[in-house]
């Protein structure tokens, strides 16, 4: 596609629940990221993958949460257990891993725990 | 670890008028890149303008400029003749240079609305 594709654009489950975002980046882009949107904040970043290189999964903040890249492309987000505070707008970007670094944003999932 | 900071949470501009979104940031590197991205409600962030810190010439984009104060750190964002359209939330960001450098440190974010 032209752009970053994320699904579900909303999503709303209760709390103990497992979910799964999805990320399909611009095609050729090697770079992909997940950032975390909370209200009124700004973003948080989670995991970044980089070709076949291992990512980068500092910005995790459990060990509830995990992502991974199949082929080099489409990538899938996990939260297991969601608890309420993991309630936010989760947005995907991908990107030419070279200077200046633009990175193009998908439109977000929101997600909301009950 | 470099900060950014964005210490406007909200800002209001009429319509057709000029409106500066301040940001601030901290490192002890010399090279580096500053973007502005927009986020409007369709939560979609776009990338607004982008300032490499070697370059001494402030970037500008039709509408949109900036004032890269390097040695304050600071890199504000000018918007002229603000439409309708310029309402959004506003994010400066940092990126350090290089292949390994590839997170972007986000601020929290300026909520901008332009008034008819």
């Amino acid at each position: 596609g032209a752009g970053v594709s994320q699904s579900p654009s909303n999503k709303v489950t209760e709390k103990g629940k497992d979910v799964e975002l999805r990320c399909d980046p611009i095609s050729g882009h090697t770079a992909l990221y997940w950032y975390r949107q909370s209200l009124g904040q700004g973003l948080e970043f989670l995991i970044y993958f980089q070709g076949n290189s291992a990512p980068d999964k500092s910005g995790l903040p459990s060990d509830r949460f995990s992502a991974e890249r199949t082929g080099g492309s489409v990538s899938t987000l996990t939260i297991q257990r969601t608890q309420q505070e993991d309630s936010a707008v989760y947005l995907c970007a991908s990107s030419y891993n070279r200077a200046p670094g633009e990175l193009f944003f998908g439109e977000g999932s929101r997600l909301t725990v009950l | 670890a470099q900060t950014v900071t964005q210490s406007q949470p909200e800002m209001s501009v009429q319509e057709a008028e000029t409106v500066t979104l301040s940001c601030t940031y901290d490192t002890s590197e010399s090279d580096y890149y500053l973007f502005w991205y927009k986020q409007p409600p369709s939560r979609q962030m776009i990338l607004v303008i982008r300032q490499e810190a070697y370059k001494q010439q402030n970037a500008t984009e039709n509408r949109f400029s900036v004032n890269f104060q390097k040695a304050a750190k600071s890199f504000s964002l000018k918007i002229s003749d603000s439409q309708l359209g310029d309402a959004a939330m506003y994010f400066c960001a940092y990126r350090s240079p290089g292949a390994g450098s590839y997170q972007l440190t986000f601020g929290k974010g300026t909520k901008l609305s332009v008034i008819p």
